[in-house]
């Protein structure tokens, strides 16, 4: 099945302890990112990533950070996470930068930081 | 930069009521635009998405959006929901002109459906 999976999807950690999410597609997709979904405000991109090596910044970088080294894979590091990290985090992928293509969504990391 | 709005943040009604969303987005170039739902613990998914071509454009289970472009709306229409429709729901554009794929979305429509 054509999917995006994220790990873990609830996850509970005190302020300062590096974690990180990750996140696989299975579609040979290009294109991947990270949003962050907060309540009134929709979701918001954190950092995407054109292909393998390539990443740059989304609207909302600040203390996060991203690897590509494999094609499905785009882990969301939080290197000293802060209670307004706090958040819902969405991963997904398209099959080319192409805003034409379709994204897909995975299911979804809920992140409390005490 | 683009934004997006949606002016109503929670709706409430009953099964068989009409529904329409309201969606407006800031940009002075060419965009898609784009309706996804969320239904409760889910991922989001896409009801339907506009390119080109016919304003008026279908997607599943019964939704529509009509894009009025000298309005800049994209507003979402179902003409008798079901209980099953209760979901969040959030429309979105790209830029064409911008870097990648990257969708801005707007803050999101609790819709309650009661039986």
């Amino acid at each position: 099945e054509a999917q995006v999976t994220q790990n873990p999807r609830y996850l509970i950690t005190v302020t300062g302890k590096k974690l990180t999410v990750t996140c696989s597609q299975n579609m040979n997709h290009e294109y991947m990112s990270w949003y962050r979904q907060d309540p009134g405000l929709g979701l918001r991109q954190i950092y995407y990533s054109m292909n393998v090596e390539v990443t740059d910044k989304g609207d909302v970088p600040e203390g996060y950070k991203v690897s590509r080294k494999e094609k499905r894979n785009f882990p969301l590091i939080l290197e000293s996470p802060s209670p307004n990290q706090t958040s819902l985090y969405f991963c997904a992928s398209s099959l080319s930068p192409s805003p034409y293509n379709e994204q897909f969504f995975g299911p979804g990391t809920r992140l409390t930081v005490l | 930069a683009q934004s997006v709005s949606q002016h109503n943040h929670h709706v409430i009604l009953s099964e068989a009521a009409s529904l329409e969303l309201g969606c407006n987005y800031s940009y002075g170039g060419t965009v898609n635009l784009f309706w996804y739902v969320q239904y409760p613990g889910q991922h989001l998914q896409l009801l339907l998405k506009y390119f080109s071509g016919d304003p008026l454009v279908k997607g599943i289970k019964g939704f529509e959006a009509e894009f009025i472009k000298s309005k800049f709306s994209f507003n979402l229409r179902k003409p008798s929901v079901q209980w099953s429709d209760t979901a969040e729901y959030f429309c979105a554009v790209n830029a064409l002109e911008a870097a990648g794929n990257k969708l801005t979305f707007g803050g999101g429509t609790r819709v309650l459906v009661k039986p």
